[in-house]
């Protein structure tokens, strides 16, 4: 099983709806996750980071770590088409030095 | 302040040439990383560094990868005999320290095309 991994396939929504993004990851010395935006040709920013249980909310972003259930979550709430980008999930393991990442997962607003 | 550069952005070489890659991290930052995006891959970790430490190389794909790191600041990613499965778009990325919680802050990439 690979350290992180995000479901695949485009997800589509409409303008001003619930973006919701799952990540799941095997190592159960984690650390930290991140959460970064990659528009198309461009290189990743971050959203957000989180490293304990529980919710973290910045603006309409909010992450949650569960780690008795490896996984972590992104949701985007009021949907905007600025939002229109591939979401990489990141992770950061003991003894790893290296961001270890997932394939991404494609969000479309649809105005 | 700025960001991480790098240069050039876009490269295009033939089969069996050499190419550099140059990083400049953001100023103050001790951590700085290497990856590589390949077309509908996620991102591969290449090579890190952090202060006068020896670098961790354990992403480098093969031997004609290498990388330095000079003065602990500006890094440079030598390709030697490129391939046509190396073309790919090669991000850096700087953080302040190496703590895990530490934001890596990636730079626009250089979009490598061998031909």
């Amino acid at each position: 099983q690979k350290e992180v991994e995000q479901n695949s396939g485009p997800l589509s929504v409409p303008e001003g709806a619930i973006a919701s993004l799952n990540c799941t990851y095997s190592d159960r010395g984690s650390q930290s996750f991140f959460w970064y935006r990659q528009y198309s040709g461009k290189s990743p920013e971050l959203i957000m980071s989180i490293y304990s249980n529980g919710d973290k909310e910045d603006g309409r972003f909010t992450a949650q770590l569960n780690k008795a259930s490896q996984y972590v979550s992104l949701l985007i709430r009021d949907s905007q088409p600025s939002d229109s980008a591939t979401y990489l999930c990141a992770g950061r393991f003991y003894g790893n030095n290296r961001l270890a990442f997932g394939k991404g997962n494609q969000v479309v607003v649809i105005p | 302040g700025a960001g991480v550069s790098q240069s050039p952005s876009n490269k295009v070489t033939e089969k069996g040439k050499d190419v550099e890659l140059r990083c400049d991290p953001i100023s103050g930052h001790t951590a700085l990383y290497w990856y590589r995006q390949s077309l509908g891959q996620g991102l591969e970790f290449l090579i890190y560094f952090q202060g006068n430490s020896a670098p961790d190389k354990s992403g480098l794909p093969s031997d004609r990868f290498s990388a330095e790191r000079t003065g602990g600041s500006v890094s440079t990613l030598t390709i030697q005999r490129t391939q046509q499965e190396d073309s790919a778009v090669y991000l850096c990325a700087s953080s302040p320290s190496p703590a895990y919680t530490d934001t890596q802050y990636f730079g626009p990439g250089t979009r490598l095309t061998v031909l």
